[in-house]
């Protein structure tokens, strides 16, 4: 199976620890996404990139996070200094550019618990 | 801004039964794709179907089928002989057509639909 992998799967830190996820997309698809999901809602937008770009951020993406695709191949989502507001699933997902409307694949997702 | 609203937070069917789940959208934009998510327990969205808005034909996915309705900005999702594994959380998701931007998916809340045997 070559779909979206996310690592880790589930995280717990303590509240002003930094984290990091990584996400692997799918290897012919050169946008890559990352959205916030919370208990009961539907996913959010963060940001994305095409290849190694990073070219559009939502206003949900503080300046505690940043995200990261060096070489246009996995990307990294940090968060630093968490806050228990930041307990979320880490959706990442991927899709091909040069298709209009082509479908964005998404992964498993990382739960982050801030306690 | 797209917006989409899905009003029912939960719904049942009867095993082997037809269940209709309710979208609505609002966009100004002529140019968009509509999907329909699953998000079972195991927390992977999973794509159950999409639609091209400039397509009049509503799309058909083994028992899946959709009802859009361009000028109402309706977008239903139908689930024929519903089965104990369609049992999960259903998005409702808008999609940019155009060629520059993120066209990144703007979701509804969702409905859980639950399958009773």
């Amino acid at each position: 199976d070559t779909g979206v992998s996310q690592d880790p799967r589930h995280k717990i830190t303590k509240r002003g620890q930094n984290v990091t996820f990584r996400c692997d997309p799918i290897s012919e698809h050169n946008r890559l996404y990352w959205y916030r999901q919370t208990l009961g809602q539907g996913p959010e937008f963060l940001t994305y990139f095409q290849n190694e770009a990073q070219l559009e951020k939502s206003r949900l993406l503080s300046d505690r996070f940043s995200a990261e695709r060096p070489k246009g191949s996995f990307s990294t989502l940090e968060i630093q200094r968490t806050e228990q507001g930041d307990s979320a699933m880490y959706l990442c997902a991927s899709s091909k550019s040069w298709i209009t409307g082509n479908t964005i694949y998404f992964g498993e997702g990382s739960w982050l618990t801030v306690v | 801004a797209q917006t989409v609203t899905q009003s029912q937070p939960e719904m049942s069917v009867q095993e082997a039964e037809t269940v209709t789940l309710s979208c609505t959208y609002d966009t100004s934009e002529s140019d968009y794709y509509l999907f329909w998510y699953k998000q079972p327990p195991s927390r992977q969205m999973i794509l159950v179907i999409r639609q091209e808005a400039y397509k009049q034909q509503n799309a058909t996915e083994n028992r899946f089928s959709v009802n859009f309705q361009k000028a109402a900005k309706s977008f239903s999702l139908k689930i024929s002989d519903s089965q104990l594994g369609d049992a999960a959380m259903y998005f409702c998701a808008y999609r940019s057509g155009g060629q520059t931007g993120a066209n990144n998916l703007f979701f509804g809340t969702g409905t859980r639909l639950t399958v009773i045997p």
